[in-house]
């Protein structure tokens, strides 16, 4: 069965930066991609990255630019984003979501974490 | 950036019901761009539709897509206890990919 499992809550403080892990089981990690997606508190959802899971070419948002990384281990099957320069508008459940097209970045999202709360606090 | 805005926001609804949801976009785009998302409380989002109206593996055909350019359609017959939840719709044909502020269906 195919499964992304993401790493725990995080709390941060402002200008701290946070890592985050999604390991996925179940498939050929290299044959797909892989997209970080967050979601504030009363917002909608946002796209901030995306990884080809086989060669490590990546896409970001522009509003993320400069400020976030997203890497992966293709050993351990695993994608990580890290987001740094935190501020309390940064707090949100971050996503990762499985790009169906493992090349193309414009693509559907056919499976997700179930998400990781970070909160930037103080 | 494409701004995808849905409607109704919430759905009060009944089980067995007939339900269309909105997705409108502030720019025309690919239909085969377009996808559904479900999420329930406390669970990672499940792709429903891509290309606009293409089933993901295990979906029930009572949910069905329609639409293009700009006005897109997530409908859904007879509602299921199971359905409530919230509805996401995401296009991913420029960069950056953007989603609605979803539809939440509760029961009435």
């Amino acid at each position: 069965q195919d499964q992304l499992v993401q790493s725990g809550a995080e709390v941060k403080k402002p200008g701290a930066s946070v890592k985050l892990s999604c390991k996925a089981s179940g498939y050929i990690f290299t044959s797909y991609a892989m997209n970080w997606v967050r979601q504030a508190p009363g917002q909608r959802l946002e796209w901030m990255a995306w990884i080809n899971a086989g060669n490590g070419n990546t896409k970001y948002s522009q509003k993320f630019q400069g400020r976030v990384t997203v890497t992966r281990d293709a050993s351990a099957s695993i994608a990580y984003m890290e987001l740094s320069s935190l501020t309390s508008g940064d707090t949100a459940v971050y996503y990762c979501a499985r790009g169906y097209s493992g090349i193309n970045p414009n693509s559907y999202f056919d499976l997700w974490g179930r998400g990781t709360l970070v909160t930037v606090s103080s | 950036e494409i701004v995808l805005t849905q409607s109704p926001g919430t759905l009060s609804v009944s089980p067995g019901e007939r339900v269309t949801l909105s997705c409108r976009a502030s720019q025309s785009f690919s239909t085969s761009s377009l996808a559904w998302y479900q999420q329930r409380p406390g669970q990672a989002p499940r792709l429903l539709l891509y290309d606009a109206f293409s089933r993901s593996a295990g979906v029930p055909d009572r949910f069905s897509g329609s639409g293009s350019g700009t006005d897109f359609t997530l409908t859904i017959k007879r509602l299921e206890p199971e359905d409530f939840a919230v509805y996401f719709c995401h296009q991913f044909d420029s960069s950056p990919y953007t989603f609605g502020q979803g539809t939440k269906l509760e029961l009435k």
